[in-house]
């Protein structure tokens, strides 16, 4: 079973702070995303990667960057975080090479941003 | 960039009825359609998918058809049972050797009753 870790389930910040979120996965899958949930806004796609060292914005980059220095790990950075970046953030992966496109999701991390 | 819009928003439904929920996307190149399935406090998992070339693909108590010339495809579950109650989400997306990302619907919460 692909595993999809995220090092932090709850964390609380304050404005202004920086903040790291990290995403391991342990198939070699080439691609990775990161998705904040909301109620009734599903999951958007804030950025990914088809590969070491490439990322693409989704549909809501603003107030993020990422980091992906090795194939196994995907970071999500708040560079000054903001009250309306609380929320649950997912990182999945998937395998490109295998024609398959399911994507496996980590179990998320809550921010809560004060 | 692709829409794509999820309804109902909720959905209460008596064990053994069935549950239907449907979804619009906006992208006509849009050619891979899959649904997730998130329960309480889990992540997201893949439940079934369809492609652009089938109308239609089912999975024991599940179901999903594909309307292309509409731009909208649909979750039916049949017999439901207090299990099927979750988040469920669909997506839309274009398959290309590059990769492709996946736009979310804003999710059914489906609550099923004994």
């Amino acid at each position: 079973d692909v595993k999809v870790t995220q090092s932090s389930r709850y964390l609380v910040k304050r404005t202004g702070e920086k903040v790291f979120l990290e995403c391991v996965q342990d198939m070699d899958h080439e691609n990775m995303f990161w998705y904040r949930q909301d109620p009734g806004l599903g999951l958007r796609l804030i950025y990914f990667s088809y590969d070491v060292k490439m990322k693409e914005k989704g549909d809501i980059p603003e107030g993020y960057s990422v980091s992906r220095e090795k194939k196994e790990r995907f970071s999500l950075i708040l560079e000054s975080a903001s009250t309306n970046q609380t929320s649950m953030y997912l990182c999945a992966s998937r395998d490109s090479e295998s024609g398959a496109n399911v994507l496996t999701f980590g179990a998320g991390s809550r921010l809560t941003v004060l | 960039g692709e829409n794509v819009e999820q309804h109902p928003s909720t959905l209460s439904v008596q064990e053994g009825d069935s549950a239907v929920i449907k979804c619009t996307y906006s992208d006509s190149a849009s050619n891979y359609f899959p649904w997730y399935k998130q329960e309480l406090g889990k992540r997201p998992q893949l439940i079934i998918d369809i492609r652009s070339n089938v109308g239609e693909k089912k999975d024991q108590r599940i179901a999903v058809t594909l309307n292309k010339t509409a731009k909208h495809f649909s979750l039916h579950i049949t017999e439901t049972q207090p299990e099927d109650s979750a988040v469920y989400f669909c997506a839309a997306s274009i398959i290309k050797a590059a990769g492709n990302k996946l736009t979310f619907g804003g999710g059914t919460r489906v609550l099923v009753k004994p």
